[in-house]
């Protein structure tokens, strides 16, 4: 079974200029996170979907940062304009719906991260 | 809301001796509790999870983690350490009252170093 894929893996940009980044969840796990994790810390949520509706994006700074889950399977995050306060990496992760698989019991599967620098 | 205190920021233990990275937790309900791990440019990798029943849960790569519900701590083990455990391990909690509306918050992560 194929994990969570993401791409890029390493981004590189000036500060002002845009970026985006895309993730590709577990098939059939309807619940997708987006999260910063900023060097030496724990990962900090910035919007969770269930399927393509955003249930949780409290965290998420909305005058530079956006996200779509259009058909409830890919997901897009993107900054625009990226600052030097960015500079983090971005995981994705996905986990089934509570209730809808048998046994699972609140883990995330965790794609292998977008890292962005800001210069 | 819940969270979670990874009270070290570094461990160090030397190749096969035991080692413990601790972690202590804060919910309103009962918690789904985890570990991860990290390799150096990697996404998390999961270890292991306590949900219910037996207060020790074996996970992957033969650690192991003790629930203590009086202390609210979820410490992971291993009896032996290996040159390759060496990583950064973050605990994280759910709250299982609100599983069905709620995130998995982290901890800051310790980095464990075991040296040969």
């Amino acid at each position: 079974e194929a994990g969570v894929v993401q791409s890029p893996r390493y981004k590189i940009i000036e500060k002002k200029q845009p970026v985006a980044f895309w993730c590709n969840p577990i098939s059939g796990h309807n619940t997708l996170y987006w999260y910063r994790q900023n060097l030496g810390q724990g990962p900090e949520l910035l919007i969770r979907y269930e399927n393509e509706e955003a249930v949780d994006d409290s965290q998420l700074p909305k005058d530079r940062f956006s996200a779509e889950r259009l058909k409830g399977v890919d997901s897009t995050l993107k900054i625009q304009p990226a600052e030097l306060g960015d500079s983090a990496v971005y995981l994705c992760a996905s986990s089934p719906s509570p209730g809808t698989v048998h046994g699972h019991t609140g883990e995330l599967f965790f794609g292998e991260g977008s890292r962005l620098t800001v210069l | 809301a819940q969270s979670v205190a990874q009270p070290e920021d570094q461990v160090n233990v030397a190749e096969g001796n035991p080692l413990t990275v601790k972690c202590t937790y804060s919910v309103s309900g009962n918690p789904y509790l985890f570990w991860y791990v990290q390799y150096p440019n990697r996404g998390l990798q999961f270890l292991l999870k306590y949900i219910t029943g037996d207060n020790l849960v074996k996970g992957s790569y033969g650690f192991e983690a003790e629930f203590n519900k009086s202390q609210t701590s979820f410490h992971l083990k291993k009896p032996s350490a290996l040159v390759s455990d060496s990583a950064l391990y973050f605990c994280a909690v759910r709250d299982m009252k609100r599983y069905n509306n709620n995130d998995m918050r982290f901890g800051a992560g310790t980095r464990l170093t075991v040296k040969p």
